[in-house]
Formats: structure tokens, sequence, C-alpha cells
């Protein structure tokens, strides 16, 4: 059982285009993270979200975690060849050290 | 700061042998925790470590076995390989309740 769905799973899109990736889930987190990974590196860590209804914006990147604090979405604006990569968001439930993962939005941004 | 490391960065194993992998957790960091990446899969949580003490496990066998020591670097065992065991080890590290982790590169295994 999936307990965090990512959708799209795959995104190839031109530089200059905006993007919405979702991810949802039937539970509630604690908080959630977005990570972005290239191909044979670790995930690296991009934002923490904790209060239903938060916001945060990083340069072209903006993260929202839901009301309910059950789904999250992470929108590019302007998507740049530099943003390929494999984006992965992953919930923790109680402050653990266990991270939920989904199964990740590929995106492919073409010059 | 040096960040997250591990080792070694691949491995290669037969059906049947045992490996040890090897993390480094960012300066300061007490916790620890390991996580199985198959392709085009997200990562699975395989165990925690705070304070040298297991704090979780997930949903593995138990082949899988890791420890952490004094200076919280931590090693993850896995015995009696299978091909299914061929993943992308990742070892995470975190000051404190394991909220926010920062992964190290990982370690690629491939069991022939």
């Amino acid at each position: 059982t999936q307990l965090l769905e990512q959708s799209p799973q795959f995104l190839s899109i031109q530089e200059g285009e905006n993007l919405t990736v979702y991810c949802n889930s039937s539970s509630v987190f604690s908080s959630l993270q977005w990570y972005r990974q290239e191909p044979g590196e670790g995930p690296v860590l991009l934002v923490t979200v904790v209060t239903g209804g938060e916001v945060k914006k990083l340069k072209r990147l903006t993260f929202q975690f839901g009301d309910a604090r059950k789904d999250s979405s992470l929108h590019i604006t302007a998507a740049q060849p530099g943003d390929t990569g494999l984006y992965l968001c992953a919930g923790n439930r109680g402050n653990t050290g266990k991270l939920i993962f989904g199964q990740g939005t590929t995106l492919q941004v073409k010059p | 700061d040096a960040g997250v490391t591990q080792s070694p960065t691949h491995l290669i194993k037969t059906r049947g042998q045992q490996v040890t992998l090897r993390c480094s957790p960012i300066s300061g960091h007490k916790s620890v925790s390991w996580y199985q990446q198959v392709l085009g899969q997200g990562p699975q949580f395989i165990f925690q470590y705070y304070e040298k003490e297991e704090r979780g496990r997930g949903n593995f066998p138990d082949r899988f076995s890791a420890r952490q020591f004094p200076n919280y670097s931590s090693e993850l065992n896995v015995t009696a390989l299978l091909l299914g065991d061929s993943a992308l080890y990742l070892c995470a590290s975190s000051s404190g309740t394991g909220r926010e982790q920062y992964f190290g590169p990982g370690t690629r295994l491939t069991v022939t």
C-alpha cells in the first residue's frame, strides 16, 4: 500500500513552462519534505512544511501543505533544464526518523 | 562542513554472500536512518538509530541488521543476499528526532 501517491509519475516539458507536482495521502502527516534526486546520487532536501496551509517559496519553486496535512504540492514557474531530476515527497508521522516516500515524479525540462 | 558520507560507492556481491555498508553522519547529528531504493521507486525505510539505540525498523527481513557506534557512525549488514537486494542503499542523518533528514550519496549494491 502506497501511503503517499505522487502525480504525475513522469513529466516532460519545454523550458519556460510551468508545472505542478502533487503528493496525496489519506493519512495525516506531522510534516512533509520535498527532495530532489539526480541519477546515482542521494536525495537533496528542498523544503520542510509543518503547518496546515503553509506555503514556502524557494526561488521559482512554491511548496504548499494542505490544510488537513494530508497532501502537498510543488509548483515550478518557468522551468529550466537544471530543474530536471526526480522529485520526491516524504511524510513524517509523529516526528520519528521514519520518512514515508512517494514513488517520485521524474521531470525532464527540454531546452 | 562535510555532508553524510557512505562507503563503498559501489559493490558487487554474489547470492548468499553478506555485505556491510558504512555511513558517517553530519558532524553533530546523532540520528542515522537507512533506506533502500529500488530503481524507479522512492526510498523505503529500513532502520533508524538514535544515540546508539534502534528507534525504528521497517518491513525488512531479519537478514537486515544495523548498529550505531559511539561516534554516531553506522553500519548496515545484510546476510544471505538475494537478487532482490540489488538497490541503492541510502543513509540519512538528522540532528534530532529525524524530521529533516540529510542523505548521503548512497551505496549501489548489485547482487548477481
